[in-house]
């Protein structure tokens, strides 16, 4: 079964630091992957996918996300953190057949000022 | 532009009782799903339409039923509720399920507590 693992519950770093949110996806076809972060109490928003072609894709409020096939991973990255980008990431693929998007478990990202 | 509108926003049942969350998108889109969030486990697919008149189930389908009479409406039926179906629940609509095309827009989510 397709799948997308986030392994880290939390992720803490101070504000004007890098951050990385990490995914990995299993192998099963040709992945198509999405990042969609959660704000309090909203419902999920798009912040970028990769379908085919540049390894390193780039999304909404800076952020950008690098495709790695032989680790077999998407990890979400942002040079310079803000306290605003807490939240809460979601990884997602969506499969070869046009099927609806599977989400990994998600990661809380806290920023402190 | 409304989006993707659910309602209502939170809802308490008791163990039995049955109720409707509805969906409805403004953005003439063809495909509709309802999802469970639930701590630790993500997003959960419940069912899903490809169109009017057409529905599927999705991962975690039981207990949950649905309906599509129009393109805009998209109904999630709890026939019987039990405290297990405690959880957040998100519609989300996309125009197209293109392999890697499929962008999701959700609405804000209903907050249902099962006692």
């Amino acid at each position: 079964a397709q799948s997308v693992a986030q392994p880290e519950d939390q992720v803490n770093v101070a504000e004007g630091n890098p951050l990385t949110v990490k995914c990995t996806y299993s192998v099963s076809g040709n992945p198509y992957l999405f990042w969609y972060v959660q704000y309090p109490n909203r419902g999920l928003q798009f912040l970028l996918k990769y379908i085919t072609g540049d390894n390193l894709v780039k999304g909404s409020y800076g952020f950008e996300a690098e495709f790695n096939k032989s680790q077999t991973s998407f990890h979400l990255k942002k040079p310079s953190a803000l306290v605003s980008d807490s939240a809460l990431y979601f990884c997602a693929r969506q499969g070869d057949a046009g099927n609806m998007l599977t989400f990994g478990g998600g990661t809380r990202l806290m920023v402190k000022p | 532009n409304a989006g993707v509108t659910q309602t209502p926003k939170f809802q308490v049942l008791k163990t039995g009782q049955s109720m409707t969350l509805q969906c409805a998108q403004d953005m003439n889109h063809e495909y509709m799903s309802w999802y469970r969030q639930d701590p630790g486990m993500g997003l959960r697919l419940i069912h899903y339409s490809v169109g009017a008149g057409i529905t599927d189930q999705g991962e975690v389908p039981n207990g949950y039923n649905v309906s599509r009479s129009t393109t805009e409406d998209f109904p999630l039926r709890l026939l019987s509720a039990a405290p297990s179906q405690t959880s957040v629940y998100f519609c989300a609509s996309s125009l197209t399920l293109t392999p890697g095309g499929g962008e999701l827009f959700f609405g804000e989510g209903s907050r249902l507590t099962v006692l």
